[in-house]
């Protein structure tokens, strides 16, 4: 298993400009997510899903987009980019959000985004 | 809303030394605790995981606590090694029906000295 897989690895944008972050995971996990990680801030959590079809907001969903159209695949999509999205943002996994004993989530490499 | 702090921020010992490294939640109400790995520059490697139900876990020289009640877990490294140094971040999960995403501590950064 290639586990959770991110791409690209880094990007830099100008303001205003859009871009799509990939994200996949080939063990039929149920759940992922989005998470930022900022200097002092911690990660905190973008967008998730519970499964294809279905999303949800995080903690700190504006100026971000996801859709959930494969169970493998998560994008996350920076619809206006702006500077306060310089960070370095990781997408996990996990089997399930309910009703398991083991409920690791795995995180992908990550992507450092710079916007200038 | 549920807040995880972790300390100390940093933390540098020398080789071989045993050492503990602090984590608090303020919501008893978890689904489990997760004790993560990051090294500069990478990704979140999961170390271990403690459901709510259970006291500690252990993984080679790791050895994870937790204390619901009180709201506390810690992470016990014996025998230190350079290799060892990185980031280590706690998370709570929060009970099933909800988002069920992660509350990140902002990590402890330890730095084992050879």
């Amino acid at each position: 298993n290639a586990g959770v897989t991110q791409t690209p690895k880094f990007q830099v944008l100008k303001t205003g400009q859009s871009m799509t972050l990939q994200c996949a995971q080939d063990m039929n996990h149920e759940y992922m997510s989005w998470y930022r990680q900022d200097p002092g801030m911690g990660l905190r959590l973008i967008h998730y899903s519970v499964g294809a079809g279905i999303t949800d907001q995080g903690e700190v969903p504006n100026g971000y987009n996801v859709s959930r159209s494969t169970t493998e695949d998560f994008p996350l999509r920076l619809l206006s980019a702006a500077p306060s999205q310089t960070s370095v943002y990781f997408c996990a996994s996990s089997y399930s959000t309910s009703g398991r004993s083991q409920e690791t989530q795995y995180f992908g490499p990550g992507t450092r985004l710079l916007v200038l | 809303k549920q807040e995880v702090t972790q300390i100390p921020a940093a933390l540098s010992v020398p080789e071989g030394e045993n050492l503990v490294l602090n984590c608090s939640f303020t919501d008893s109400a978890i689904y489990n605790l997760q004790w993560f790995r990051q090294d500069p520059g990478k990704g979140l490697t999961s170390l271990l995981l403690i459901q709510s139900s259970q006291r500690e876990q252990t993984s080679g020289r790791l050895n994870a606590s937790l204390d619901k009640s009180s709201g506390r877990s810690t992470l016990y490294i014996a025998a230190s090694q350079p290799g060892d140094s990185a980031t280590y971040l706690c998370a709570v999960r929060a009970p099933p029906g909800s988002q069920g995403n992660l509350i990140f501590g902002k990590g402890t950064k330890l730095s084992v000295k050879p």
